[in-house]
């Protein structure tokens, strides 16, 4: 079956940074994505894989290694505002995206 | 910037009720999708429709929901005969792409189906 793997809940402090994995098991891969939903609010696209390696976004960082089916979100300088879930999908051989369950970040002054 | 439109915001129904959910995707995208999301659950992908017919659906989208592109600009999700389950979060998102890896999709803000 396909599976995505994320931590349920992470805590961290503003100014600090944090890392979300996320490791995934599916049939094919076309790319590995991160969106970021608020509570209540619809998922806002973050940042795309498809190659090994990081992309670097501002304050925001993605990296995918395709052979051990892992990615990471790297959020430097932590706000308030980045209190939120991350959640990471894959799209798969049939350019379907499975979805993780999300991880519920909190972000404490 | 473009974003996907939908309506209403917020719906409660009785159950055994038909609801209809609405959606205007970002104009020039081709490929439109219906999502769910039960209150702390992760996002469930319903449906998804290309050149006015289904493309791909999920195991959860069976005889109960039909989608419809009505005009040049809508794209609905309708749900006969609601369940207390059908209560939850419906995205609907649209893409540039959809045979594409880096198929970024654009959702809306959502409807909320309260089933009593």
């Amino acid at each position: 079956g396909q599976n995505i793997d994320q931590p349920t809940e992470m805590t961290a402090t503003e100014g600090a940074i944090v890392q979300i994995n996320c490791t995934y098991q599916t049939s094919g891969f076309n790319g590995l994505f991160w969106y970021q939903q608020h509570a209540g609010e619809a998922p806002t696209f973050l940042s795309y894989n498809v190659l090994d390696g990081l992309e670097e976004k501002g304050r925001f960082s993605s990296f995918l290694s395709r052979s051990k089916g892992y990615s990471y979100l790297l959020l430097k300088e932590l706000q308030m505002k980045d209190s939120a879930s991350y959640l990471c999908a894959v799209m798969d051989s049939n350019y379907q995206l499975i979805w993780g369950a999300g991880t519920k970040l909190i972000i404490k002054p | 910037e473009p974003e996907v439109t939908q309506t209403p915001s917020h719906q409660v129904t009785q159950m055994g009720q038909e609801v209809i959910l609405r959606c205007v995707p970002i104009s020039n995208h081709l490929y439109f999708y219906w999502y769910r999301q039960i209150l702390g659950q992760k996002v469930e992908f319903l449906v998804s429709f290309y050149n006015n017919e289904i493309s791909e659906k999920s195991e959860i989208f069976d005889d109960q929901f039909s989608v419809e592109r009505p005009d040049g600009s809508n794209f609905t999700l309708k749900i006969r005969s609601t369940k207390l389950e059908d209560s939850a979060m419906y995205f609907c998102a649209s893409s540039e792409d959809g045979t594409s890896g880096a198929n970024v999709l654009t959702f809306g803000a959502g409807s909320r189906l309260t089933v009593l």
